[in-house]
């Protein structure tokens, strides 16, 4: 499975829009990116996922790029609450190794009054 | 309410012990998983099972047992031979279907081993 780039930290200011890059290069043609964060201490939570279009749920959207070799999750009214490590990740539709999908350190974003 | 049950939230144990992780799921999901986290770092793949009374090596197996008997546990053992068993453990579970296998996170379970 592809390996993904995110920066270590961020900040945004509550209320704002926060837009945390991915950086996913080496992406083949039927991985999917995944986003999901881990507030501290607590097992991750699934944001949102796509393949090669832009999604929108209730919690962020995703934009992904045309050649699909990077995507942004945008919040779009942080909240304190949204202060956790966001991980995005690649991994394959389901076969035999569709298990093995890396976690990187992903990005700690801090939400600031 | 459906979902992933971890137990329990804390662990210590002795060194040179096996300890036995519990994970059970009421989401009728055919994939678990079991990942550890240290500190400040992300998630690396213990094993991972797709169908019941089959699993897979993670990146990280040594050290480490899980068995698969039924659909819903996939329980971990933390064996003796694993060096530094000190950890956060997080089970997960998927559809295992084809774009439809989006991972659910248990609670984790805190080792430490004295």
């Amino acid at each position: 499975d592809a390996k993904t780039t995110q920066p270590p930290s961020m900040d945004c200011a509550e209320g704002r829009a926060a837009n945390l890059p991915c950086n996913h290069s080496t992406i083949s043609g039927n991985e999917y990116v995944y986003w999901y964060r881990q507030i501290h201490s607590q097992g991750p939570q699934y944001i949102i996922h796509g393949l090669k279009n832009n999604e929108t749920n209730e919690m962020a959207s995703l934009i992904i790029t045309e050649d699909r070799k990077s995507s942004t999750l945008i919040l779009p009214h942080a909240t304190l609450r949204d202060t956790a490590v966001y991980y995005c990740i690649v991994r394959r539709s389901y076969n035999t190794n569709a298990g093995k999908s890396t976690f990187g350190d992903g990005t700690t974003l801090t939400v600031k009054p | 309410d459906g979902g992933i049950t971890q137990s329990p939230k804390y662990l210590f144990r002795k060194e040179g012990q096996n300890v036995t992780l519990s994970c059970e799921q009421n989401l009728n999901h055919d994939a678990m998983y079991w990942y550890r986290q240290d500190p400040g770092q992300g998630l690396r793949l213990i094993y991972y099972s797709q169908i019941v009374n089959d699993f897979q090596k993670g990146d990280i197996a040594e050290g480490y047992s899980v068995s698969r008997e039924k659909k819903e546990s996939f329980p971990l053992t933390v064996t003796s031979a694993q060096k530094n068993p000190t950890a956060f453990y997080l089970c997960a579970s998927s559809k295992g279907q084809i774009n439809q296998d989006t991972q659910y996170f248990g609670p984790g379970t805190r080792l430490t081993v004295l």
